[in-house]
Protein backbone atom coordinates (compact mmCIF):
# COMPACT_ATOMS: atom_id res chain seq x y z
CA UNK A 1 0.00 0.00 0.00
CA UNK A 2 0.49 3.75 -0.26
CA UNK A 3 3.51 4.50 2.19
CA UNK A 4 2.92 8.71 1.52
CA UNK A 5 -0.32 9.90 2.93
CA UNK A 6 -2.10 13.52 2.05
CA UNK A 7 -4.65 15.19 3.41
CA UNK A 8 -6.98 16.58 2.62
CA UNK A 9 -8.07 14.52 -0.32
CA UNK A 10 -9.96 17.72 -1.68
CA UNK A 11 -9.52 21.11 -1.03
CA UNK A 12 -12.40 24.48 -2.34
CA UNK A 13 -10.92 27.70 -1.60
CA UNK A 14 -12.14 31.13 -1.63
CA UNK A 15 -10.41 32.86 -4.07
CA UNK A 16 -7.77 35.07 -2.20
CA UNK A 17 -7.63 32.51 1.28
CA UNK A 18 -4.64 30.34 2.05
CA UNK A 19 -4.65 27.01 2.73
CA UNK A 20 -2.53 24.31 3.80
CA UNK A 21 -1.91 20.63 2.37
CA UNK A 22 0.00 17.94 4.67
CA UNK A 23 1.99 14.82 3.79
CA UNK A 24 2.55 12.47 6.27
CA UNK A 25 4.69 8.85 6.25
CA UNK A 26 5.25 6.18 8.46
CA UNK A 27 8.50 5.99 7.73
CA UNK A 28 11.83 8.37 7.94
CA UNK A 29 12.00 10.17 4.38
CA UNK A 30 15.29 10.70 2.76
CA UNK A 31 13.65 13.50 0.30
CA UNK A 32 10.06 15.22 -0.22
CA UNK A 33 9.16 16.52 -3.69
CA UNK A 34 5.65 18.22 -4.20
CA UNK A 35 4.64 18.02 -7.77
CA UNK A 36 1.53 19.98 -9.65
CA UNK A 37 -1.33 18.40 -12.23
CA UNK A 38 -3.37 20.91 -13.74
CA UNK A 39 -6.60 19.12 -14.98
CA UNK A 40 -6.22 17.01 -18.01
CA UNK A 41 -2.11 17.12 -17.65
CA UNK A 42 1.03 16.09 -16.38
CA UNK A 43 2.26 16.14 -12.97
CA UNK A 44 5.64 19.18 -13.36
CA UNK A 45 8.18 18.73 -10.37
CA UNK A 46 7.58 22.18 -8.18
CA UNK A 47 10.27 21.54 -5.33
CA UNK A 48 12.80 18.64 -3.77
CA UNK A 49 13.79 19.15 0.28
CA UNK A 50 16.13 17.26 1.62
CA UNK A 51 17.02 18.31 5.32
CA UNK A 52 15.16 18.17 8.44
CA UNK A 53 13.42 21.33 9.18
CA UNK A 54 13.74 22.30 5.93
CA UNK A 55 11.52 25.39 4.46
CA UNK A 56 11.42 27.05 0.95
CA UNK A 57 9.49 29.27 -0.60
CA UNK A 58 8.15 29.91 -4.33
CA UNK A 59 6.43 33.42 -4.24
CA UNK A 60 3.30 32.21 -2.98
CA UNK A 61 3.70 28.98 -1.97
CA UNK A 62 5.91 27.64 1.16
CA UNK A 63 7.54 24.27 1.15
CA UNK A 64 8.06 22.98 4.66
CA UNK A 65 10.26 19.20 5.57
CA UNK A 66 9.46 18.25 9.46
CA UNK A 67 11.73 17.55 11.73
CA UNK A 68 11.70 14.11 12.05
CA UNK A 69 11.62 13.92 8.30
CA UNK A 70 8.41 12.06 8.49
CA UNK A 71 5.93 14.52 7.22
CA UNK A 72 5.53 17.75 5.20
CA UNK A 73 3.34 20.55 4.22
CA UNK A 74 2.71 22.88 1.23
CA UNK A 75 1.07 26.34 2.23
CA UNK A 76 -0.17 28.55 -0.40
CA UNK A 77 -1.20 32.16 0.81
CA UNK A 78 -3.88 34.57 -1.78
CA UNK A 79 -5.24 31.63 -3.31
CA UNK A 80 -5.40 32.31 -7.15
CA UNK A 81 -7.38 30.64 -10.34
CA UNK A 82 -4.16 29.46 -11.36
CA UNK A 83 -3.48 27.46 -8.39
CA UNK A 84 -6.04 24.64 -8.97
CA UNK A 85 -5.03 21.50 -9.80
CA UNK A 86 -3.96 18.72 -7.50
CA UNK A 87 -0.80 18.54 -5.83
CA UNK A 88 0.89 15.55 -4.84
CA UNK A 89 3.49 14.90 -2.49
CA UNK A 90 6.22 12.01 -2.95
CA UNK A 91 9.01 10.54 -0.81
CA UNK A 92 12.04 7.93 -1.86
CA UNK A 93 11.39 5.43 0.46
CA UNK A 94 14.61 3.31 -0.68
CA UNK A 95 16.45 2.39 -3.63
CA UNK A 96 15.35 4.67 -7.30
CA UNK A 97 11.61 4.78 -5.81
CA UNK A 98 8.91 7.40 -5.12
CA UNK A 99 6.15 6.71 -2.91
CA UNK A 100 3.36 9.00 -4.32
CA UNK A 101 0.44 10.46 -1.55
CA UNK A 102 -2.91 10.19 -3.22
CA UNK A 103 -3.43 14.13 -3.75
CA UNK A 104 -4.93 17.26 -3.11
CA UNK A 105 -7.30 18.52 -5.17
CA UNK A 106 -7.75 22.20 -5.21
CA UNK A 107 -10.50 24.32 -6.38
CA UNK A 108 -11.00 27.96 -6.60
CA UNK A 109 -14.05 29.65 -6.61
CA UNK A 110 -13.71 33.62 -7.81
CA UNK B 1 9.29 20.93 -20.60
CA UNK B 2 11.32 17.47 -20.84
CA UNK B 3 11.79 15.93 -24.11
CA UNK B 4 9.29 12.88 -23.29
CA UNK B 5 7.24 11.50 -25.69
CA UNK B 6 4.57 8.66 -25.24
CA UNK B 7 2.68 6.48 -27.72
CA UNK B 8 -0.31 5.68 -28.50
CA UNK B 9 -2.16 8.75 -26.59
CA UNK B 10 -5.09 7.22 -26.51
CA UNK B 11 -6.03 3.14 -27.10
CA UNK B 12 -9.06 1.40 -26.66
CA UNK B 13 -8.25 -2.35 -26.47
CA UNK B 14 -10.32 -5.32 -25.68
CA UNK B 15 -9.71 -7.51 -22.34
CA UNK B 16 -7.40 -10.45 -23.27
CA UNK B 17 -5.59 -8.88 -25.47
CA UNK B 18 -1.64 -8.12 -24.91
CA UNK B 19 -1.00 -4.03 -24.81
CA UNK B 20 2.63 -2.14 -25.48
CA UNK B 21 2.69 1.12 -24.20
CA UNK B 22 6.18 3.02 -25.63
CA UNK B 23 8.12 6.27 -24.03
CA UNK B 24 11.25 7.65 -25.16
CA UNK B 25 13.46 10.72 -24.20
CA UNK B 26 15.16 12.95 -25.58
CA UNK B 27 17.51 13.90 -22.63
CA UNK B 28 19.88 10.86 -21.96
CA UNK B 29 18.25 9.88 -18.44
CA UNK B 30 19.66 6.80 -16.79
CA UNK B 31 16.25 6.28 -14.82
CA UNK B 32 12.82 5.64 -16.31
CA UNK B 33 9.55 4.63 -14.69
CA UNK B 34 6.32 3.49 -15.35
CA UNK B 35 2.98 4.56 -13.17
CA UNK B 36 -0.63 4.32 -13.58
CA UNK B 37 -3.01 7.12 -12.26
CA UNK B 38 -6.63 6.17 -10.93
CA UNK B 39 -8.93 8.56 -9.23
CA UNK B 40 -7.98 8.20 -5.26
CA UNK B 41 -4.78 6.67 -5.38
CA UNK B 42 -2.29 8.33 -6.84
CA UNK B 43 0.20 7.93 -8.74
CA UNK B 44 1.51 4.50 -8.33
CA UNK B 45 4.65 2.85 -9.50
CA UNK B 46 4.62 -0.30 -11.96
CA UNK B 47 8.25 -0.65 -13.09
CA UNK B 48 11.32 1.35 -13.00
CA UNK B 49 14.64 1.00 -15.15
CA UNK B 50 17.85 1.80 -13.69
CA UNK B 51 19.71 1.52 -16.76
CA UNK B 52 19.53 -0.65 -19.84
CA UNK B 53 18.14 -3.83 -19.35
CA UNK B 54 17.96 -3.25 -15.83
CA UNK B 55 14.72 -3.07 -14.52
CA UNK B 56 12.95 -3.70 -11.15
CA UNK B 57 8.86 -3.99 -9.89
CA UNK B 58 6.90 -1.14 -8.55
CA UNK B 59 4.56 -1.67 -5.99
CA UNK B 60 1.33 -3.06 -8.91
CA UNK B 61 3.59 -5.04 -11.59
CA UNK B 62 1.51 -7.92 -11.67
CA UNK B 63 0.35 -8.31 -15.23
CA UNK B 64 2.80 -6.10 -16.88
CA UNK B 65 6.31 -6.32 -17.85
CA UNK B 66 8.74 -3.87 -19.06
CA UNK B 67 11.97 -3.80 -21.55
CA UNK B 68 14.47 -1.15 -22.07
CA UNK B 69 17.16 -2.18 -25.12
CA UNK B 70 18.20 1.39 -25.66
CA UNK B 71 18.59 4.46 -23.19
CA UNK B 72 15.81 6.31 -24.90
CA UNK B 73 13.20 3.82 -25.33
CA UNK B 74 11.11 2.32 -22.18
CA UNK B 75 8.10 -0.04 -23.14
CA UNK B 76 5.38 -1.68 -20.73
CA UNK B 77 3.57 -4.40 -22.15
CA UNK B 78 -0.04 -5.87 -20.57
CA UNK B 79 0.31 -9.10 -21.59
CA UNK B 80 -3.41 -10.00 -21.79
CA UNK B 81 -5.25 -6.91 -20.60
CA UNK B 82 -8.10 -6.61 -18.27
CA UNK B 83 -10.82 -3.98 -17.71
CA UNK B 84 -8.83 -3.37 -14.15
CA UNK B 85 -5.91 -2.12 -15.86
CA UNK B 86 -7.96 1.05 -17.67
CA UNK B 87 -5.98 3.64 -16.25
CA UNK B 88 -4.04 6.82 -17.24
CA UNK B 89 -0.19 5.23 -17.76
CA UNK B 90 2.79 8.10 -17.37
CA UNK B 91 6.11 7.72 -18.16
CA UNK B 92 8.87 10.01 -16.24
CA UNK B 93 12.50 10.30 -16.16
CA UNK B 94 15.37 11.10 -14.26
CA UNK B 95 18.77 11.69 -13.95
CA UNK B 96 19.32 11.17 -9.70
CA UNK B 97 16.73 8.07 -9.37
CA UNK B 98 14.44 8.94 -6.76
CA UNK B 99 14.91 12.72 -7.02
CA UNK B 100 13.07 15.29 -9.35
CA UNK B 101 11.31 13.50 -12.05
CA UNK B 102 9.96 14.82 -15.57
CA UNK B 103 6.68 13.21 -16.62
CA UNK B 104 5.63 12.33 -20.29
CA UNK B 105 1.79 13.43 -21.49
CA UNK B 106 0.41 10.09 -20.46
CA UNK B 107 -1.37 7.43 -22.51
CA UNK B 108 -5.12 7.05 -21.76
CA UNK B 109 -5.91 3.24 -22.11
CA UNK B 110 -9.47 1.73 -22.05
CA UNK B 111 -9.76 -1.95 -21.76
CA UNK B 112 -13.20 -3.08 -22.85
Amino acid sequence: GQQVMQIPQYQHVQEGEDFTTYCNSSTTLSNIQWYKQRPGGHPVFLIQLVKSGEVKKQKRLTFQFGEAKKNSSLHITATQTTDVGTYFCAGRVRDYKLSFGAGTTVTVRA
Amino acid sequence: DAGITQSPRHKVTETGTPVTLRCHQTENHRYMYWYRQDPGHGLRLIHYSYGVKDTDKGEVSDGYSVSRSKTEDFLLTLESATSSQTSVYFCAISDQGAYEQYFGPGTRLTVT
